[in-house]
């Protein structure tokens, strides 16, 4: 099992440019997360879901958006990427809510 | 809304040093807890959970950590840390209400010294 995988690993973006971000996990988890990790900050919950088709705001949705159209798929969406979105994100899956989450390997997002 | 706190942002060991961690969390019902680690560069993994039953709970690595609910606290352990130990170390939070996610602490950078 590859568990959670990300795609891209790194990326960098100019002001206004869109990108989507990739999550895909082979574990048959129902939940899905999508989080922003700054220095600092720990990690802040953007969007998540607790099934296929459903999706909903985390702490800080601003700035993104998620589909889960199929339930081992998680995409994070920046429509038109600013500099304050210059951080590491990192997807996570759960079997439960109140599991354990296992989380993908990060991607390095930098916005100029 | 349940939060966390990790007391230490950052702590500075020598190789062979006890460690301890604080980690305590707000909400008052029944929580299942979590201790992850983030190696330099990498993905955050699971160190131990506690859902239930003996509130000492061993984990991978040599760690450990105790639940005592009178003082929402789960604090972690390691009787001697080693120089590979150096990396952030999370703290993290599901309960009853909110039990869809986990809240997780800032951290705490722990830097073993050789």
């Amino acid at each position: 099992n590859a568990g959670v995988t990300q795609t891209p690993k790194f990326r960098v973006l100019k002001t206004g440019q869109s990108m989507t971000l990739l999550c895909a996990q082979d574990m048959n988890h129902e939940y899905m997360y999508w989080y922003r990790q700054d220095p600092g900050m720990g990690l802040r919950l953007i969007h998540y879901s607790v099934g296929e088709g459903t999706t909903a705001k985390g702490e800080v949705p601003d700035g993104y958006n998620v589909s889960r159209l199929k339930k081992q798929n998680f995409l994070l969406g920046l429509e038109s990427a600013a500099p304050s979105q210059t951080s590491v994100y990192f997807c996570a899956s759960s079997p439960r809510g109140y599991n354990e989450q296992f989380f993908g390997p990060g991607t390095r997002l930098t916005v100029l | 809304a349940q939060s966390v706190s990790q007391h230490n942002h950052h702590v500075i060991l020598s190789e062979a040093a006890s460690l301890e961690l604080g980690c305590n969390y707000s909400y008052g019902g029944t929580v299942n807890l979590f201790w992850y680690v983030q190696y330099p560069g990498q993905h955050l993994q699971l160190l131990l959970k506690y859902f239930s039953g003996d509130p000492l709970v061993k984990g991978i690595k040599g760690f450990e950590a105790e639940f005592i609910k009178s003082k929402f606290s789960f604090n972690l352990r390691k009787p001697s840390v080693q120089w590979s130990d150096t990396a952030e170390y999370f703290c993290a939070v599901s309960s009853g209400g909110s039990n869809y996610k986990l809240t997780f602490g800032k951290g705490t950078l722990l830097t073993v010294n050789p």
